[in-house]
């Protein structure tokens, strides 16, 4: 079974500060990788996705993520967070046409 | 619809009943999951089921807990014999295609069991 580690489970930023938040997963074969986000009293909503070609992959709000595979690695970044940030971030896994394995999640706490 | 819709948004009831969830896709998608999501924790799959067919239950903690999609669309999500350690948020989610591809959320259901 597949496992998704996000390493970082609470993180504090000030606005305009860079943003990284990790995620790292165990299947050695083909994947599909996601980054969901869930602001506060809402659903998760999708930030960017994975399936192949070019492994920087930007999403919407500003945010990007790198595959690296030799890493098993999908990282989330964002150069510069606002205040409007501050939500729940989750990193998933797909093995093609299998279940999606969602990691624990980031909270981001950006402060004005 | 323009969205995943799921009720009842809250459920609380007493240990020991049954209780059911619904999850209302959005129209044309064929895929639905099912995932049962701790505070503090990220979604952990349950079940899904591409048209009516339930292709992966091996989430599915114990044989209290069933889901059906009868006619491909609407799928509902069965705890029986309620226990006070299946509190969670319960979320449902679907998808254009059988293969992978973005899932669309729906909000939740809060199920408390006292």
């Amino acid at each position: 079974a597949q496992s998704v580690s996000q390493h970082n489970h609470h993180v504090i930023l000030s606005e305009a500060a860079s943003l990284e938040l990790g995620c790292n997963y165990s299947y050695g074969g083909t994947v599909n990788l996601f980054w969901y986000v869930q602001y506060p009293g809402q659903h998760l909503q999708l930030l960017l996705k994975y399936f192949s070609g070019d492994p920087l992959v930007k999403g919407i709000k500003g945010f990007e993520a790198e595959f690296i595979k030799s890493k098993f690695s999908f990282n989330l970044r964002k150069p510069s967070v606002q205040w409007s940030d501050t939500a729940e971030y989750f990193c998933a896994v797909n093995e093609d046409g299998n279940q999606f394995y969602f990691g624990t999640g980031t909270s981001l706490t950006v402060i004005p | 619809g323009a969205g995943v819709s799921q009720s009842p948004r809250y459920k609380v009831t007493k240990r020991g009943q049954d209780v059911a969830l619904r999850c209302d896709p959005i129209s044309g998608h064929v895929s639905l999951y099912w995932y049962r999501q701790a505070l503090g924790q990220g979604p952990e799959f349950l079940t899904y089921f591409n048209y009516e067919a339930q292709q992966d239950k091996s989430g599915l903690p114990n044989d209290r807990f069933s889901a059906e999609r009868p006619e491909g669309s609407i799928s509902t999500l069965t705890i029986q014999r309620t226990e006070q350690r299946d509190s969670a948020m319960y979320r449902c989610a679907s998808s254009l295609g059988a293969l992978v591809s973005e899932q669309f959320f729906g909000p939740g259901t809060r199920l408390t069991v006292l």
